[in-house]
């Protein structure tokens, strides 16, 4: 069965760097989106993504992030500057058509640790 | 504030018995509801999903949807230890974003 790649599976950098989260979305799919989980906490939406550019973004996803499909296979979110309360899991995931009508899966995840 | 309100258990139930999760939401305009299950430390994995009132089944699991009184439940027949795990209820009001609530934590109990 397709799946979501994510990778890295842990990035540790230190406060003030720019971290790169990439994604390879399910082939077919047209719909890319950005979560977050803080530890013990909720998935949070961060951004959705369609035919190249932002369809919808939360309240978190400020100018700090940023996300870009640099080809036709990779979905990457740039974190700049980084902060101690970036540190979470961040979730790819990928849907075929939009996400009324169609389930998103997700990727294993990328856990991120800023020291 | 749109919101997806779940009871965050422990939920404990016996090994072979019915369990039962619930979830509530305040957007009267959500059109899409999903139940995913995460273990700990893993991603969220795909359960269910419903978009009619009424009941959907698919094996050990039934996802029933009562859109008048803003309610989504998710009930698991013959639970085994493996359904041990947080679930998530997640609802999706019409446009690119998805809700997700905080979870129930299931414990099956061989």
């Amino acid at each position: 069965e397709p799946e979501v790649t994510q990778t890295p599976s842990h990035q540790v950098t230190q406060m003030g760097q720019e971290v790169i989260l990439r994604c390879v979305p399910i082939s077919n799919h047209l719909y890319f989106y950005w979560y977050r989980q803080i530890l013990g906490q909720k998935v949070e939406f961060l951004v959705s993504f369609y035919n190249n550019e932002i369809s919808e973004k939360s309240e978190i996803f400020d100018d700090q992030f940023s996300v870009e499909r640099p080809d036709g296979s990779n979905f990457t979110l740039k974190i700049r500057s980084t902060k101690l309360e970036d540190s979470a899991m961040y979730f790819c995931a990928s849907s075929e058509e939009v996400p009324g009508s169609q389930p998103q899966h997700f990727g294993d995840g990328t856990r991120l640790s800023i020291l | 504030q749109k919101e997806v309100e779940q009871n965050s258990g422990p939920l404990s139930v016996p090994e072979g018995a019915i369990a039962s999760l619930n979830c509530t939401y305040s957007d009267r305009g959500s059109q899409s509801f999903f139940w995913y299950r995460q273990y700990s430390g893993k991603s969220p994995e795909l359960i269910m999903f419903i978009y009619s009132n009424g009941d959907k089944e698919d094996g050990r699991f039934t996802a029933q949807l009562n859109k008048a009184s803003q309610y989504v439940s998710l009930l698991i027949r013959d639970s085994q230890p493996s359904d041990s795990a947080t679930y998530l209820c997640a609802v999706n009001t019409g446009g690119f974003k998805t809700i997700f609530g905080a979870g129930t934590r299931l414990f099956v109990k061989a």
